[in-house]
C-alpha cells in the first residue's frame, strides 16, 4: 500500500542544476529510503535515513528526515544527464515492508 | 551491492497461459523476497511477501490463487500468474531482504508480462 506523497510529481531541469523533491508520510517509521528507477528497469536503492537521523549525505546526494512533519527531502546537485529518472521514497514502518510514494519523474536537460 | 537477478525480462504470451516469473539473489541470503506490481507511471504495489520455507503472505486485494509464489530456498523465489488475462499485463518487480534491520531492499531488473 502506498502511505507516501512526492512532490513534484514531475521536474525538468538544465544539466548542472540542483534537483530537490519532497515526500511526505503518513505513520511513525523506522527508517525512509529513496530509490532510482530508469525507465523499465528495476530500483536501485540511494540511500536509507533512519528515523533518529535528520539529514544524510551520498556523493551528490543529500536527504533530510523531519520526523516531526513526517517528511523528508531529496536533494541531487550539479545534475547530470544520468540523473534522468523516477524517484521514490520508500517508508519502512514494520515488518520490512516497503510503503512507496507515487514518484518523481526528473528529467535533466544537456 | 547486492545483486538480485530476475527472469525473464519480458515474456509475451496468450491469454490462458500460465507464466512463472523466478527472482534470484546472487550473493546473499534472501529470508524474505518481496513481489510488486508497477503500472505505467505508478508507484510499486506490494504483491505479496514470501518468506523461505513458508506459505507467502498476500496483501489485500491480490488473488492468491492466480498469483502462486513459492520460496523453496533462501536464493530464490518464484511468481507463477495463473491462466494470464490481457489484465494481468503489468511490470512485476521481485526484491531481496536478509532481514536485518535498516538495511535496504535489493530488487531486481523487473519482468515486463503482456497477455495477448
Amino acid at each position: 500500500s502506498q502511505q507516501g506523497e512526492e512532490d513534484p510529481q514531475a521536474l525538468s531541469i538544465q544539466e548542472g542544476e540542483n534537483a530537490t523533491m519532497n515526500c511526505s508520510y503518513k505513520t511513525s517509521i523506522n527508517n525512509l529510503q529513496w530509490y532510482r528507477q530508469n525507465s523499465g528497469r528495476g530500483l536501485v536503492h540511494l540511500i536509507l535515513i533512519r528515523s533518529n537521523e535528520r539529514e544524510k549525505h551520498s556523493g551528490r546526494l543529500r536527504v533530510t528526515l523531519d520526523t516531526s512533519k513526517k517528511s523528508s527531502s531529496l536533494l541531487i546537485t550539479a545534475s547530470r544527464a544520468a540523473d534522468t529518472a523516477s524517484y521514490f521514497c520508500a517508508t519502512d514502518a514494520s515488518s520490512y515492508k516497503l510503503s512507496f510514494g507515487a514518484g518523481t519523474t526528473v528529467t535533466v536537460r544537456a | 551491492g547486492a545483486v538480485v537477478s530476475q527472469h525473464p525480462s519480458w515474456v509475451i504470451c496468450k491469454s490462458g497461459t500460465s507464466v512463472k516469473i523466478e527472482c534470484r539473489s546472487l550473493d546473499f541470503q534472501a529470508t524474505t523476497m518481496f513481489w510488486y506490481r508497477q503500472f505505467p507511471k505508478q508507484s510499486l504495489m506490494l504483491m505479496a511477501t514470501s518468506n523461505e520455507g513458508s506459505k507467502a503472505t498476500y496483501e489485500q486485494g491480490v488473488e492468491k490463487d492466480k498469483f502462486l509464489i513459492n520460496h523453496a530456498s533462501l536464493t530464490l523465489s518464484t511468481l507463477t500468474v495463473t491462466s494470464a488475462h490481457p489484465e494481468d499485463s503489468s511490470f512485476y518487480i521481485c526484491s531481496a531482504s536478509s532481514r536485518q534491520h535498516n538495511q535496504p531492499q535489493h530488487f531486481g531488473d523487473g519482468t515486463r508480462l503482456s497477455i495477448l
